[in-house]
């Protein structure tokens, strides 16, 4: 299967600072990219939807200001949380999926961001 | 608005078959699919089914039932590894098939 990677694993910051998470499809070209949050024992909530060379779509009840989006290439995706704050902290995860009808998504190993 | 909904938890012994259901509403459907993920790990893709009917694929299954709205995921000859949260998710109509998750079933396997 493809392969998705994400950088960095794990990052812990101070309240206030912003951080940047990477999505990089190894193998092949992601015409489009998906961040999802993840809390503890709870199921995946989309974000928003990347696709390159355009303007993220965020889902509703995320702030595109916050949450900033850019799909620079074909295998990277970058999402920056701005100005984190402890509610913040969660485990996010970026899926990538290749052109055509059939709707596999390969998730990356996700980040898990703990805002002090 | 678009629901998922899928048992929170389900407890087998090694070697049972487990069926995990998901009944969905949304405004438009191309697929259904499930995924596993392990504690602190990445969704894995397991299935999609976008017709009526089964697709097996080793020991795992799964059905649809478009008309029914209606699916689930069969795991057969459970292994201890197969402990983890299964996930099923809705492709809806749009642009770029975006995923929609259920909250997610529980497995516990015990000896």
């Amino acid at each position: 299967g493809a392969v998705v990677s994400q950088h960095p694993s794990w990052v812990i910051c101070k309240s206030g600072t912003s951080v940047k998470i990477e999505c990089r499809s190894l193998d092949f070209q992601a015409t489009t990219m998906f961040w999802y949050r993840q809390f503890p024992k709870q199921s995946l909530m989309l974000m928003a939807t990347s696709n390159e060379g355009s303007k993220a779509t965020y889902e509703q009840g995320v702030e595109k200001d916050k949450f900033l989006i850019n799909h620079a290439s074909l295998t990277l995706s970058t999402l920056t949380v701005t100005s984190a704050h402890p509610e913040d902290s969660s485990f996010y995860i970026c899926s990538a999926k290749t052109s055509g009808p059939y709707n596999e998504q390969f998730f990356g190993p996700g980040t898990r961001l703990t805002v002090l | 608005g678009q629901s998922l909904e899928q048992p929170s938890e389900v407890t087998a012994v090694e070697g049972a078959i487990v069926q995990i259901n998901c009944t969905y509403q949304t405004s438009g459907f191309y697929g259904l699919s499930w995924y596993q993920q392990h504690d602190g790990g990445a969704p894995t893709f397991l299935s999609y089914n976008a017709l009526d009917g089964l697709e097996e694929t080793g020991r795992f299954s799964s059905f649809l039932s478009r008309s029914d709205s209606y699916g689930y995921l069969l795991l057969q000859e459970l292994q201890m590894k197969d402990s983890a949260s299964y996930f099923c998710a809705v492709s809806s109509s749009g642009g770029y098939n975006k995923l929609i998750f259920g909250a997610g079933t529980r497995l516990a396997v015990h000896p």
